[in-house]
């Protein structure tokens, strides 16, 4: 899998929207980018996924870049519910999730 | 979405003693599931393959004659930790691939084990 680089931590007023970038320069043609979060001892959650177009759920928005080295991972309207660790990840589908440190995102009233 | 279970969510055991994770993929079939641990202030690090009819891939440094994972139903995959150590107390997490959902794979919710 391809390295990817996460901030540290970021904080975000509730309500606002929560921008988390990620950058993955090394990422192959056949690696999605794949999103999860994790709260506090919890499972990791999916949050969303995607190749090469912006991709749009319920949870999120996925921006990539054009030449796909980073990618931004949009909640529209952060709640303190979201205060959790935000995990990018560069795969292919068919092997294991490889997690780094992820960005410990704090949504304060 | 996809779920999937763990049971126990949480177990105290003695030392020595051996303890059964069970990880269930609950609306989708799971050829392959993963088995992780996660210390506390760390992430999560991959111990294992799990393969529906065959035997686990283990990571580098994880002992396969100490963690044993038996994948006999493509729903279920369970990880034995045998003879358990105080150093063993950790959070077991579990996931499976859904291979009719763009491989997207789906975390069970942890199951916590401290060994006394």
């Amino acid at each position: 899998d391809a390295k990817t680089t996460q901030p540290t931590s970021m904080d975000c007023a509730e309500g606002r929207a929560a921008n988390l970038p990620c950058n993955h320069s090394t990422i192959s043609g056949n690696e999605y980018v794949y999103w999860y979060r994790q709260i506090h001892s919890q499972g990791p959650q999916y949050i969303i996924h995607g190749l090469k177009n912006n991709e749009t759920n319920e949870m999120a928005s996925l921006i990539i870049t054009e030449d796909r080295k980073s990618s931004t991972l949009i909640l529209p309207h952060a709640t303190l519910r979201d205060t959790a660790v935000y995990y990018c990840i560069a795969n292919s589908g068919n092997t294991p999730l490889v997690f780094g440190k992820g960005t410990r995102l704090s949504v304060i009233a | 979405g996809a779920v999937v279970s763990q049971h126990p969510s949480w177990v105290i055991c003695k030392s020595g003693t051996s303890v059964k994770i069970e990880c269930r993929s609950l609306d989708f079939q799971a050829t392959t599931m993963f088995w992780y641990r996660q210390f506390p202030k760390q992430s999560l690090m991959l111990m294992a393959t799990s393969n529906e009819g065959s035997k686990a891939t283990y990571e580098q440094g994880v002992e396969k004659d100490k963690f044993l994972i038996n994948h006999a139903s493509l729903t279920l995959s369970t990880l034995t930790v045998t003879s358990a150590h105080p150093e063993d107390s950790s959070f077991y997490i579990c996931s499976a691939r859904d291979e009719a959902g763009w491989d997207t794979q789906y975390f069970g919710p942890g199951t916590r084990l401290t060994v006394l």
